[in-house]
């Protein structure tokens, strides 16, 4: 079976800090996506990895920026966290065939990110 | 730009109903669609990936149909049970990503 860790279920961090995010997952996939999800907004998409060191934005991407080293780390970073950052992080991966897998994204638990 | 839609946003019944929840796209150009379950605090799970060529998918009680040309499709869960309970999220996957409708939240009552 797929797994997807994030390795915070729930963080609390102050305005203005650099806050970092981690996922990783254990299927070797090609594909990582970080997702935010607020109520009333669904599911948007902040930036994507087809393969290490590569990065393309998604929806959303201002205020953050990501990290992808090694194949099977995926790291978002809030440069200066504001307010407006709180919300439901998600990581996801998919198999490799770049773009049209035409296999499920497999989602990590999710971080539940608080700025005070 | 793709604009997913899912109605109900919510709905609600009891044990042993059958019910269908629904799902629209703006652009036909995909290559498949995608649904997923969500619980509480949780991540998503996935369901069923209907592709691009084909009009349906099974996976136990659930059934997964799809018109493309009509940018429609439907999640049929057979004899809902409490379990069941959760956020069911459609999602079509385009040139490059993954668009998700804001999802039904469905309570099965005992």
């Amino acid at each position: 079976d797929v797994k997807v860790t994030q390795s915070s279920r729930y963080l609390v961090k102050r305005t203005g800090e650099k806050v970092f995010l981690e996922c990783v997952q254990d299927m070797d996939h090609e594909n990582m996506f970080w997702y935010r999800q607020d109520p009333g907004l669904g599911l948007r998409l902040i930036y994507f990895s087809y393969d290490v060191k590569m990065k393309e934005k998604g929806d959303i991407p201002e205020g953050y920026s990501v990290s992808r080293e090694k194949k099977e780390r995926f790291s978002l970073i809030l440069e200066s966290a504001s307010t407006n950052q709180t919300s439901m992080y998600l990581c996801a991966s998919s198999p490799p065939g770049v773009r049209r897998s035409n296999q499920p994204q497999h989602f990590g638990d999710g971080t539940r990110l608080s700025i005070l | 730009k793709q604009e997913v839609t899912q109605i109900p946003a919510a709905l609600s019944v009891p044990e042993g109903e059958n019910l269908v929840l629904n799902c629209s796209f703006t652009d036909s150009a995909i290559y498949n669609l995608q649904w997923f379950r969500q619980d509480p605090g949780k991540g998503l799970t996935s369901l069923l990936l209907i592709q691009s060529s084909q009009r349906e998918q099974t996976s136990g009680r659930l059934n997964a149909s799809l018109d493309k040309s009509s940018g429609r499709s439907t999640l049929y869960i057979a004899a809902s049970q409490p379990g069941d309970s959760a956020t069911y999220l459609c999602a079509v996957e385009g040139y490059s990503t993954l668009t998700f409708g804001k999802g039904t939240m469905l309570l099965v009552s005992p």
